[in-house]
Formats: C-alpha cells, sequence, structure tokens
C-alpha cells in the first residue's frame, strides 16, 4: 500500500520569503513523485516531478522540490513567495511497479502569502 | 487543444436522481481517469480507464459506474444520487500509467439535497 502525508493544513508566508510545503509518503516500492497545484474553482495544474536522477527537480513558476530517499521526503520550495502562489497544494506518489499507474493524492496544503 | 473537458458545470441532485457527468479530451490520451474531492480529503480515485473497452475500479467506486467506449470519452455515472455523493468532480488524462502527469479537467460541483 501506498500514502502521502502534508503535514501542514495551512503555511503561512510573506511575501518575498522562502515557501515550502511539506510531503512524505511511505511507498513499498520506488516512486515516482509528483506536485500538483489547485487554484480556486479550477482543476489541479501540474508543477513538477521526480522519475528519477538528480534529486533536485525544478518545474514551473519557480518552484523546486527535492527527493529525499532516507528521510522518504519530496517537499516543495520557492526561494521568494508571491501573493499570486497562494493556493492549494497536493502531493501525489504513483509506484514504479504499478503498470496502471495510479497516483495517490495527499490532503492538500493551502498556502497563503501575503503582501 | 481544448484540453480535458467536463461537463456541466455546476449541478443539483435529489437524492435517488441519476446522471451522467461527461469527461472529453482531445490529446489521444489511453489513460484516463475519475477523481472526487472532498475538503480536507485530498482526491480519492473512483473508477479509471487504461483504454477503451478497460477500465477499473479505483479506490472508491461504489454508488458509480463508468464506460469508455471510445479514447475520447470517460463518462462517469451516478445511479440512486446519495448526500455522501456530495462532492466535487475531477476527471484527468495521461498518457501512460506511472511516470508522466496526468492532465486534469476543470471539475462539476454536485450538491445531493
Amino acid at each position: 500500500a501506498q500514502s502521502v502525508a502534508q503535514p501542514e493544513d495551512q503555511v503561512n508566508v510573506a511575501e518575498g520569503n522562502p515557501l515550502t510545503v511539506k510531503c512524505t509518503y511511505s511507498v513499498s516500492g520506488n516512486p515516482y513523485l509528483f506536485w500538483y497545484v489547485q487554484y480556486p474553482n479550477r482543476g489541479l495544474q501540474f508543477l513538477l516531478k521526480y522519475i528519477t536522477g538528480d534529486n533536485l527537480v525544478k518545474g514551473s513558476y519557480g518552484f523546486e522540490a527535492e527527493f529525499n530517499k532516507s528521510q522518504t521526503s519530496f517537499h516543495l520550495k520557492k526561494p521568494s513567495a508571491l501573493v499570486s502562489d497562494s493556493a492549494l497544494y497536493f502531493c501525489a506518489v504513483s509506484l514504479t511497479t504499478d503498470s496502471w499507474g495510479k497516483f495517490q493524492f495527499g490532503a492538500g496544503t493551502q498556502v497563503v502569502v501575503t503582501p | 487543444n481544448a484540453g480535458v473537458t467536463q461537463t456541466p458545470k455546476f449541478r443539483i441532485l435529489k437524492i435517488g436522481q441519476s446522471m451522467t457527468l461527461q469527461c472529453t479530451q482531445d490529446m489521444n490520451h489511453n489513460y484516463m481517469y475519475w477523481y472526487r474531492q472532498d475538503p480536507g480529503m485530498g482526491l480519492k480515485l473512483i473508477y479509471y480507464s487504461v483504454g477503451a473497452g478497460i477500465t477499473d475500479k479505483g479506490e472508491v467506486p461504489n454508488g458509480y459506474n463508468v464506460s469508455r467506449s471510445t479514447t475520447e470519452d470517460f463518462p462517469l455515472r451516478l445511479e440512486l444520487a446519495a448526500p455522501s455523493q456530495t462532492s466535487v468532480y475531477f476527471c484527468a488524462s495521461s498518457e501512460r500509467g506511472g511516470s508522466v502527469e496526468q492532465y486534469f479537467g476543470p471539475g462539476t460541483r454536485l450538491t445531493v439535497t
């Protein structure tokens, strides 16, 4: 069984400060890891993914994430947050051994960036 | 490309009524998915399909049915609607499973009263 945990329901950060959204996972194998963002009344938009190779992955809108196998984490980061980054963020995992490639999503973290 | 489209955007159903949520994608993706999103619960997989004529249950399939007669379309059927099915429903598609991202539609907000 696989699971994803996003330990913070909400993250508050001032504009211009670094932003971190945490994600940890539990899988019985090697994971593929994804981050998505959801703006109000919209569908999910893909930000970035880790498949293999370099542990630091860069994605859209200046976001990056670091895969840490020993800590089973995949935290999302942005060096300088913008008010427009305020949204709901989801971490997702799928297993390399799952031929159907089903995703397991975390519960989501609401990010609030204040001016 | 329009990507993944869903209709309707909003719907209110009475208990016991039935309806079909429509989903269409124009990316020629083989894999399609239906999720429901409830506050604080993330997204739960209802059904998925890996090609026309091939579907399987996800994590929360009870009360729903699907069919996949074409690559483009993946409708979700709700039979005998219940208040527990009040949710936001998202359809998604991907080129294949596992290592590729899924593309999401804008969602259907359903209320059952």
